[in-house]
């Protein structure tokens, strides 16, 4: 079944600790996008790539990182520098092809501070 | 930026009853998103809908982008309509939106 696979579901971060979220997809998919949600809150944009080895921040990159290495993968990194990290992440793809295009999202990993 | 504004922000509704959810967005926009997120979280892509109407199953929306609002309609609501729907509009065409903060649903017995 094609989709977008986000892992792991619930993740716990200590004090200082770099942890990894990661994002599949086999849609075949050029663009991707992490977003994050706070409780009773809609969707900020972190992070966002179009092609491979190219990504660009979003409304609220600062404390995140992510890489693109692969046409279907792009994993979020949560450094220590994000203060606030606890939230729902969710991970989008798109079939951008110079336009918007509809978007549809991966499962969604809840971030925990411990 | 542009600003979006969904309402009402919370809606409890009894089964077989019919609802309208709003969504207002402050400037032009090339096209708009509806979307539903259930109790678990996933968030399911409704319709993707620039302007007039479009229908699936019971759910509709239509979308006036001259006057800045889109409609959702939900008819002989159901349990399973449970969750927060929300809009998203594009902020430029590299496929970033812009989301409103939802209308949370509650469908009961």
């Amino acid at each position: 079944d094609g989709g977008i696979t986000q892992s792991p579901k619930y993740l716990f971060r200590k004090e200082g600790q770099n942890v990894t979220l990661s994002c599949e997809q086999n849609l075949n998919h050029d663009a991707m996008y992490w977003y994050r949600q706070d409780p009773g809150q809609g969707l900020r944009l972190i992070y966002y790539s179009h092609i491979v080895n190219d990504f660009q921040k979003g409304d609220i990159a600062e404390g995140y990182s992510v890489s693109r290495e692969k046409k279907e993968s792009f994993p979020l990194t949560v450094t220590s520098a994000q203060k606030n990290p606890t939230a729902f992440y969710l991970c989008a793809s798109t079939p951008y092809r110079g336009t918007n295009e509809k978007l549809f999202f991966g499962s969604g990993t809840q971030l925990s501070v411990l | 930026g542009i600003q979006v504004e969904q309402s009402p922000p919370d809606l409890i509704l009894q089964e077989g009853a019919n609802s309208t959810l709003r969504c207002n967005f402050s400037d032009s926009v090339n096209n708009l998103q509806w979307f539903h997120q259930n109790p678990w979280g996933q968030l399911i892509n409704l319709f993707y809908i620039p302007s007039g109407t479009k229908q699936n199953g019971r759910l509709s929306a239509t979308t006036v982008a001259t006057e800045r609002y889109s409609l959702l309609y939900i008819s002989s609501s159901q349990t399973t309509d449970s969750g927060v729907y929300f809009c998203a509009v594009p902020t430029d065409s590299w496929g970033k939106l812009q989301f409103g903060a939802g209308t949370q649903v509650v469908v009961t017995p």
